[in-house]
């Protein structure tokens, strides 16, 4: 069972960098298959936010395009998101995620909130 | 490419059967997953391939596209307490790949 685990600051000031790393367990990202990163807003919807394959080709949310770094570390079986600098507005509980191809997200981690406060 | 679900709650009692529906702003072919979240967990995969079910999802769950892959629906037959839940669609033909708005199912 390949299992996901977010972690990171829960606490960012505004303007600075949320950084969150998803450790792979069960599973070697270099296997293959698309790693991604989701978030949600308190009482809101799921957006997307970019997604890394063990190669390091990425795709990005283009609104957050400038913002935002994913790369993958695959001695470590880890891949990490960079998002700067944040507002309030980036305030939400972030997912990490496996993505089938073609496909949906099927192995979630269990979610990080990261609280963008001064 | 804009996903829209309707409604976006509904309210049904064990044993129901409900549908919801996931409309894209232009054609996705099958691309399409639906998710279930719980509230404070993840969401898991229901269906992919717009028909497909997910290893060990109940078979009261399916799914189906119309309208030239723009149109879809989700439904439940004898809805169970667990199911009690928010439901998302999520289209997968274009980066950026975008979610549904949501739809919030509750006991009635």
């Amino acid at each position: 069972q390949v299992q996901l685990q977010e972690s990171g600051p829960g606490l960012v000031k505004p303007s600075e960098t949320l950084s969150l790393t998803c450790v792979v367990s069960d599973y070697s990202i270099s296997s293959g298959y698309y790693w991604g990163w989701i978030r949600q807003p308190p009482g809101q919807g799921l957006d997307w936010i970019g997604t890394i394959y063990h190669s390091g080709t990425t795709h990005y949310n283009p609104s957050l395009k400038s913002r935002v770094t994913i790369s993958v570390d695959t001695s470590k079986n880890h891949f990490s998101l960079s998002l700067s600098p944040v507002t309030a507005a980036d305030t939400a509980v972030y997912y990490c995620a496996r993505r089938q191809f073609p496909g949906g997200f099927d192995y979630w981690g269990q979610g990080a909130l990261v609280t963008v406060s001064s | 490419i804009q996903m829209t679900q309707s409604p976006s709650a509904l309210s049904a009692s064990i044993g129901d059967r409900i549908t919801i529906t996931c409309r894209a702003s232009q054609s996705i072919d099958s691309s399409l997953a639906w998710y279930q979240q719980r509230p404070g967990k993840a969401p898991d995969l229901l269906i992919y391939e717009a028909s497909s079910l997910h290893s060990g999802v109940p078979s009261r769950f399916s799914a189906s596209a119309f309208r030239s892959g723009t149109e879809f629906t989700l439904t439940i037959t004898s809805l169970q307490p667990d199911d009690f839940a928010t439901y998302y669609c999520q289209q997968y033909y274009l980066y950026p790949l975008t979610f549904g708005g949501g739809t919030r199912v509750e006991i009635e």
